[in-house]
């Protein structure tokens, strides 16, 4: 079957490191892997999207790879700020016509000063 | 740019009601918009994708005689609720794409909907 896995465990880090999210997946080939952030009770905020060819992608203190060997991608916050807490979601082009996407049930990141 | 609002952003309504939620893009034409749900600590769930003028695409396991949706120009969309009942009670929030960028959503804020 398939599936789209974030760690449902949320993700304590002290201000100033960095925060590695996962994401992984099976029985799905997209084209793009695209990340979001999600504040309580708000809709999710587009942060990056990484193409299938493309191994990195950054954005200011943001981090994305994807390794479609291991069909996984990691998103990177270096230098964590306090605003920085969320949740952040990984989401899958599902290779359907209209740009269809699918969700990972997101990480909870949480940075303390 | 590429904002998208919705409206209202709370409602609570009695068991048996119909609700309308009203999902707008504010300063572009949307191609597609795309209806989701998200039920506490889960992640959002696709409901159905909605081009203007023409009827909606549902997800499989999504009623459409339940869940009625109108894209009646290129920057509105409706999602209706009917019969409300409390285990439709959940977080809805809408997308868009844009011509420029089809490969990102743009999402709105989402609306609470409790049903007592």
């Amino acid at each position: 079957s398939q599936k789209i896995e974030q760690n449902s465990e949320a993700l304590n880090i002290q201000e100033g490191k960095t925060a590695t999210l996962t994401c992984n997946y099976t029985n799905y080939s997209p084209a793009y892997l695209q990340w979001y952030r999600q504040d309580p009770g708000r809709g999710p905020v587009f942060l990056l999207l990484i193409r299938e060819n493309e191994k990195e992608k950054r954005k200011e203190r943001l981090k994305v790879t994807f390794d479609t060997t291991l069909k996984q991608s990691l998103f990177h916050i270096t230098a964590s700020q306090p605003a920085d807490s969320a949740t952040y979601l990984c989401a899958l082009d599902i290779g359907a016509a209209g740009n269809k996407l699918t969700f990972g049930g997101g990480t909870r990141v949480l940075v303390k000063p | 740019g590429a904002v998208v609002s919705q409206h209202p952003s709370r409602v609570i309504c009695k068991s048996g009601t119909s609700v309308k939620i009203e999902c707008r893009s504010l300063d572009f034409q949307a191609t597609t918009m795309f209806w989701y749900r998200q039920f506490p600590k889960q992640s959002l769930m696709l409901m159905a994708t909605s081009n203007e003028g023409s009827k909606a695409t549902y997800e499989q396991g999504v009623e459409k005689d339940k869940f009625l949706i109108n894209h009646a120009s290129l920057t509105l969309s409706t999602l209706t609720v009917t019969s409300a009942h409390p285990e439709d009670s959940s977080f809805y929030i809408c997308s868009a794409t844009r011509l420029a960028r089809l490969d990102t959503q743009y999402f709105g804020p989402g609306t609470r909907l409790t049903v007592l």
